[in-house]
Formats: structure tokens, sequence, C-alpha cells
């Protein structure tokens, strides 16, 4: 079965503080893994695609980067405004009795920072 | 502005009773989907279109239908409102199914079924 799984649930950062996200998948035929931005009371919003491990993704304190097996968000001096969910999505194949290629997302991780 | 425009923003209903969410987009994307956003669950796929004329099920179908007889429209039923119905409901567009292009998503329908 695909799966999207992120940790940690929840990450307090200080104002400068630097750290990372996590996101593993296990998904047929990983077409692309995908990052997106949550604000309260709004829809995602795109952030990143992925396609290869050893490729990476960058916008201003973000980075994203991806392994066989995970892709991990990192948050350079984040900063109040970088609060937010984030979240992580797996595009696999058309398979049958599969996720027939749409996006199969994690529960997120939801980042406060503080100043 | 270009997008997905999801009305309404917030609903009530009573439980059995039927409603239809509306969801546009004017960038003349071929595929649309519903997800609905539950705590603790993250986003799960209602149902999806690759175009019009053609929907599919996606992993929580029971309870929901959708038809799609334009490219810019994608409404979804609720057939006999249910409590486990309570949710925010997103609808998303990208060119194709496939390919890099991530989602657009629409500011969400939040609906509580009573």
């Amino acid at each position: 079965e695909d799966q999207v799984t992120q940790s940690p649930e929840a990450l307090r950062l200080q104002e400068g503080e630097s750290s990372s996200l996590n996101c593993s998948y296990t998904v047929s035929g990983l077409r692309g893994l995908f990052w997106y931005r949550q604000d309260p009371g709004k829809g995602p919003e795109f952030l990143f695609t992925l396609y290869s491990a050893g490729e990476e993704k960058e916008k201003e304190r973000l980075k994203a980067t991806l392994t066989k097996k995970e892709s991990f968000l990192h948050i350079t001096a984040p900063k109040p405004e970088d609060s937010a969910t984030y979240l992580c999505a797996a595009r696999g194949g058309y398979n049958y009795g599969g996720s027939q290629g749409n996006l199969i997302f994690g529960k997120g991780t939801k980042l406060s920072v503080k100043p | 502005n270009a997008g997905v425009t999801q009305t309404p923003k917030f609903q009530v209903l009573k439980t059995g009773q039927s409603m239809t969410l509306q969801c546009a987009q004017d960038m003349n994307h071929e595929y649309m989907s519903w997800y609905r956003q539950d705590p603790g669950m993250g986003l799960r796929l209602i149902h999806y279109s690759v175009g019009a004329g053609i929907t599919d099920q996606g992993e929580v179908p029971n309870g929901y239908n959708v038809s799609r007889s334009t490219t810019e429209d994608f409404p979804l039923r609720l057939l006999s409102a249910a409590p486990s119905q309570t949710s925010v409901y997103f609808c998303a567009s990208s060119p194709e199914i496939g390919g890099g292009y991530g989602y657009t998503f629409g500011s969400g329908t939040r609906l509580t079924v009573v």
C-alpha cells in the first residue's frame, strides 16, 4: 500500500534555529515528491517537486532534498512568518488498486517559530 | 484572479440533508479532485476527474457523488449528510494527473453536520 509518513508532528523553533522536517514514503514507481505549505484556514500552497534521489531545490530559507526512501525539508534561520503546516505528498504509478497517479499526502508537520 | 474557487466557505447541515459543494477553475486544467482534511488524518482523496465526462473514485468515496460536464466545474454532492462527513473540503486542479505540476488548491469549505 502506498504510504507517506511525516515527522515530527509538531516542531517548535526559536527564530534563527535551523532544523529539518522528514517525509518517508513507500510508493510504487515514484513519479514525484511534493512539498506544500498550509496556513491556518487556507488551502495548501505548492512549494517544490522532486523527481530523483540526490535532487535538491531551494526557495528562500527552505531547501528540499530527496533520497530513495525519504525527503527532507531543511529550514535555515527560520523567521516567525515561516510558521505553518508543511505537507509532503508522493505521486506513484498508475497501478490498478493503488493511487492511480493521484497525490498521497502525509499528515503534515506543524512548525512554530518564536521570535 | 486565476485559480480555484470554492463555494460556500462555511456550511452547517442537518443529518440527512443533501447539498452540493461548488468548485470552479479558470486555468483550463484537465485534472480536478476533491480532498477532505480531518484532524490527525491528513488530506484524503474523495473523487477525481482527468477531463470532462471522466470521473473516478479515490480513497474515501462513500456518501459522495461527482460529475464533470465542463472543464471548469467539478461539483461535489453529499447525498444524505452524516456527522462523519463533518470536515474541511478542498478542491484542487492541475494541468494533468501526471507530470511534475503541483496542484492548485481552493481555499476550502468547512462543513459541519449536526
